[in-house]
């Protein structure tokens, strides 16, 4: 089957980096996509990747290693403003987006 | 970038009766869109693909009899919840794709549907 895995919650501090962590399991690979979504609101693209390593945008940044079915999402400089659930998604074989749990992010003053 | 419109933003409706929820796409043609539910505190849910002149393609356990789905144009897809019931008080979100190969999925803003 297809599996897409992200921790559940995390918690970090206001100016501080935090990595949140997807791994997946899906019947081909067309690309993998990270989303943000605040409570009540619809999830707004943060990043694609859909070769191996590192794609920086801002204070936010996005690994991929297609070996080893893993990316991450890093987020520098934390604001309270980044307080929200982080999507990940993989485009499957059938160009399907498979969509991980989300991964809730607090962060505190 | 590319913009997705969902109408109406909120809708309080009395069980028993039908609710139509319009997605657009103001700035490109959608040959695809999708309809998800999303409940409190958990991931986005997908209920089916909508393709542009041909009938919707349902999720394993979503009643196609329950979701109307038409899509009748490039820029237009209605979702519509027959005979709503409170457990379908929900969150719908529809997306658009602007291509098979990219995949990347433009969000509408979503409907807030609370069904007494």
């Amino acid at each position: 089957g297809q599996n897409i895995d992200q921790p559940t919650e995390m918690t970090a501090t206001e100016g501080a980096i935090v990595q949140i962590n997807c791994t997946y399991q899906t019947s081909g690979f067309n690309g993998l996509f990270w989303y943000q979504q605040h409570a009540g609101e619809a999830p707004t693209f943060l990043s694609y990747n859909v070769l191996d390593g590192l794609e920086e945008k801002g204070r936010f940044s996005s690994f991929l290693s297609r070996s080893k079915g893993y990316s991450y999402l890093l987020l520098k400089e934390l604001q309270m403003k980044d307080s929200a659930s982080y999507l990940c998604a993989v485009t499957d074989s059938n160009y399907q987006l498979i969509w991980g749990a989300g991964t809730k992010l607090i962060i505190k003053p | 970038g590319a913009v997705v419109s969902q109408h109406p933003s909120r809708v309080i409706c009395k069980s028993g009766t039908s609710v139509k929820i319009e997605c657009r796409s103001l700035d490109f043609q959608a040959t695809t869109m999708f309809w998800y539910r999303q409940f409190p505190k958990q991931s986005l849910m997908l209920m089916a693909t909508s393709n542009e002149g041909s009938k919707a393609t349902y999720e394993q356990g979503v009643e196609k009899d329950k979701f109307l789905i038409n899509h009748a144009s490039l820029t237009l897809s209605t979702l519509t919840v027959t005979s709503a019931h409170p457990e379908d008080s929900s969150f719908y979100i529809c997306s658009a794709r602007l291509g098979r190969a990219y995949n990347e999925q433009f969000f509408g803003p979503g409907t807030r549907l609370t069904v007494l």
